[in-house]
């Protein structure tokens, strides 16, 4: 059974471009995360999705991200326009289930390696 | 070799020696703990989970220690080998609420 797979690997771009990252999780998963770690620091929770819903996007750090889950599989998560602060690796998770009683782990992706220039 | 908290990110330690790395979780409520392994360029990998119900649980070389009245996590690795060599993420979570991660140990396995 595949992974979850993140695409692309590595993106660099210039500050005020577009980038559009995508995450497929594993097949069955309805949650889905977003994750960012900016370099030497924690990974840091951006946003969870449950099926097409947002459970929580509580950790979007502003408008200028947004992300989608149409249809309940695969996610996108765009930035627009980029800024410098925005480099780090972008790891994206998916689970079975979000109730921690059943003690679901998460499965991560390989990440996307973002570097804003 | 052992590591206290997030004061000290970095831990090596000589092969086929224990490693102890800790970490301390910030919510009271937090009621399931996962420890995340994470070798340049890849995700974070599971190792080892445990529910807040249980203060210890063993796996192939690895043992987590949970102290909930301090809010204290410790990953125990028997034998360290170069394979270990990693960063080690904790994470805690709630009911139906996201991981949180802590800053993450790197480890360094002398051979």
């Amino acid at each position: 059974e595949a992974g979850v797979t993140q695409f692309p690997s590595h993106s660099v771009i210039e500050k005020g471009q577009t980038v559009t990252l995508r995450c497929d999780p594993i097949s069955g998963h309805d949650n889905l995360y977003w994750y960012r770690r900016v370099m030497g620091k924690e990974i840091k929770f951006l946003l969870h999705f449950v099926k097409e819903s947002k459970q929580d996007e509580s950790g979007m750090p502003n408008n200028r991200f947004l992300a989608e889950r149409t249809g309940g599989t695969y996610s996108t998560l765009k930035v627009q326009p980029a800024e410098l602060e925005d480099s780090g690796v972008y790891f994206c998770a998916s689970s079975q289930d979000s109730r921690s009683d059943l003690g679901t782990e998460a499965f991560f992706g390989q990440g996307t390696r973002l570097t804003v220039v | 070799g052992e590591n206290v908290g997030l004061h000290l990110p970095t831990l090596s330690v000589q092969e086929g020696d224990n490693s102890i790395i800790n970490c301390a979780y910030s919510n009271s409520a937090s009621d399931y703990f996962i420890w995340y392994k994470q070798e340049s360029g890849k995700g974070p990998q599971f190792i080892i989970d445990i529910r807040s119900n249980m203060d210890k649980r063993q796996g192939q070389r690895v043992t987590v220690l949970l102290n909930k009245t301090v809010k204290h996590l410790s990953l125990q690795i028997a034998a360290t080998q170069p394979g270990d060599s990693a960063v080690y993420f904790c994470a805690e979570t709630w009911i139906g609420n996201q991981f949180y991660f802590g800053t993450g140990t790197s480890l360094t396995v002398i051979p």
